[in-house]
């Protein structure tokens, strides 16, 4: 069975773009999680979603950040405008909603803003 | 308070003997899951192990088992024969039932020295 799924796995990209993450969850999963990992602030979840409806969007930082999941097999990270505090590596995990599920992640998308 | 406790930031163990990775956790919840995940250099998240609160033996898969106390809010991996594959950074985590989120301990970064 395919993992999590995500794109790009490297993205450099000046100050001021626009970048869309992209993930793509385990088939069947019907939990959906990113987080952001940078050095100083450890391993935070920005959103999750279950059912492809947000349900506690918490951890996103700023209205910079915005995340869609249009169906149950994809789903988006935006931040735009970029900035260079941005830069981190952006994780997305999936899981079943049942019980006490394990969530799985994928490799990791590694922003750079400069 | 926090919820995981990884009091050990950094260990070095020589190859081949077996390490003990600490974790305790706060919960009043009866029914939650711990696991255990894997950084390496590489970046990805990986699933190691995964005990429920209500099992009665501990969880083993290969070389990894996990020593639950339950009294004691104790969740402790154990590596045996370590190798230098196992240099990594590592991250116990609980899910409590009725909550989609999972906690992250701030991890222990292990070393392996041949």
């Amino acid at each position: 069975d395919a993992g999590v799924i995500q794109s790009p796995r490297h993205e450099v990209t000046e100050m001021g773009q626009e970048v869309t993450l992209r993930c793509k969850p385990i088939s069947g999963h019907n939990s959906l999680f990113w987080y952001r990992q940078t050095m100083m602030r450890g391993l935070e979840l920005l959103i999750y979603f279950n059912n492809n409806v947000p349900i506690d969007d918490s951890g996103m930082p700023e209205d910079r950040f915005s995340a869609k999941m249009p169906n149950a097999s994809f789903s988006t990270l935006k931040i735009q405008p970029s900035e260079p505090r941005d830069s981190a590596v952006y994780f997305c995990a999936s899981s079943f909603r049942t019980g006490i599920e394990t969530q799985y992640f994928g490799p990791g998308t590694r922003l750079l803003v400069l | 308070a926090q919820k995981i406790t990884q009091t050990q930031p950094g260990m070095f163990v020589q190859e081949k003997e077996a390490v003990t990775l600490d974790c305790t956790y706060d919960t009043s919840d009866q029914s939650y899951g711990l696991f255990w995940y894997k950084q390496p250099s590489s970046g990805e998240m990986i699933f190691l192990i995964y005990q429920g609160s209500y099992d009665e033996q501990n969880a083993t898969e290969g070389r990894y088992s996990l020593n639950f106390q339950k009294a004691r809010k104790s969740a402790n991996l154990v590596i045996s024969a370590s190798q230098l594959g196992d240099s990594a950074m590592y991250f116990c985590a609980m899910r409590e039932r009725g909550d989609d989120k999972i906690i992250f301990g701030k991890g222990t970064r292990l070393h392996i020295l041949p």
